[in-house]
């Protein structure tokens, strides 16, 4: 299986602050990797795929860069609703995996 | 807008088999562009892919649980199901149904999630 890492594994900030979430493969995946977000209590939603693809309805201050084994999840102005949980997964081969998740808290 | 509902029981025994059924409205299960699958999160940990099924029965599995795992499909109700077997404490976790995009491998529909333990 495709091991995926990310850091950090918490990272506290504040309203407005430009933000960048790190996910490491342990192999070359190309492009696919795809990003969630994760609230108290509530499913992931899709933010990013393909890489650096915004999902409809996703604001414009997340994006989402990198290929091969090193990816970068940014958010450009830190709001509010943006504290949870986010997570990479890698759709490249089967089983697709997940990384452990980085918490987002505000500082 | 779709909408996934995960029902079945919160509480299970040792070494019995977990069921759980994942109810889909406002779409088809009957489409080749999607897949139907389940991904759990233990209490504090990060996400696991279970497996996936098509509504015409073709399934994959993740393989660290192929042999305890069955998922089905009824596209009459347009449910689709999931069953694990011989489950102990370890297979505690909030149970998600989702819908995948079949090429692509992204979920980009979750149902709310159900917590179900493992316990006697």
């Amino acid at each position: 299986d495709i091991q995926m890492t990310q850091s950090p594994s918490s990272l506290s900030a504040s309203v407005g602050d430009r933000v960048t979430i790190t996910c490491r493969a342990s192999q070359s995946i190309s492009s696919y990797l795809n990003w969630y977000q994760q609230k108290p209590g509530n499913a992931p939603d899709l933010l990013i795929y393909a890489a650096s693809s915004l999902q409809r309805g996703v604001p414009s201050r997340f994006s989402g860069s990198g290929s091969g084994t090193d990816f970068t999840l940014t958010i450009s102005s830190l709001q509010p609703e943006d504290f949870a949980i986010y997570f990479c997964q890698q759709s490249y081969s089967s089983p697709p995996t997940f990384g452990q998740g980085t918490k987002l808290e505000i500082k | 807008q779709l909408q996934l509902q995960v029902s079945g029981p919160r509480l299970v025994k040792p070494s019995e088999t977990l069921s759980l059924t994942c109810t889909v409205s406002g779409g088809s299960i009957t489409s080749n562009s999607y897949s139907w699958g389940w991904i759990r999160q233990p209490p504090g940990k990060g996400l696991e892919w279970i497996g996936n099924i098509f509504y015409s029965g073709t399934a994959s599995y993740n393989p660290s649980l192929e042999s305890r795992i069955t998922i089905s499909a009824d596209a009459s109700k347009n449910q689709f199901s999931l069953n694990l077997n011989s489950v102990t404490a370890a297979d505690t976790a909030v149970y998600f149904c989702a819908r995948r995009i079949a090429v692509a491998v992204r979920f980009d529909y979750w149902g709310q999630g159900t917590l179900v333990t493992v316990s006697s």
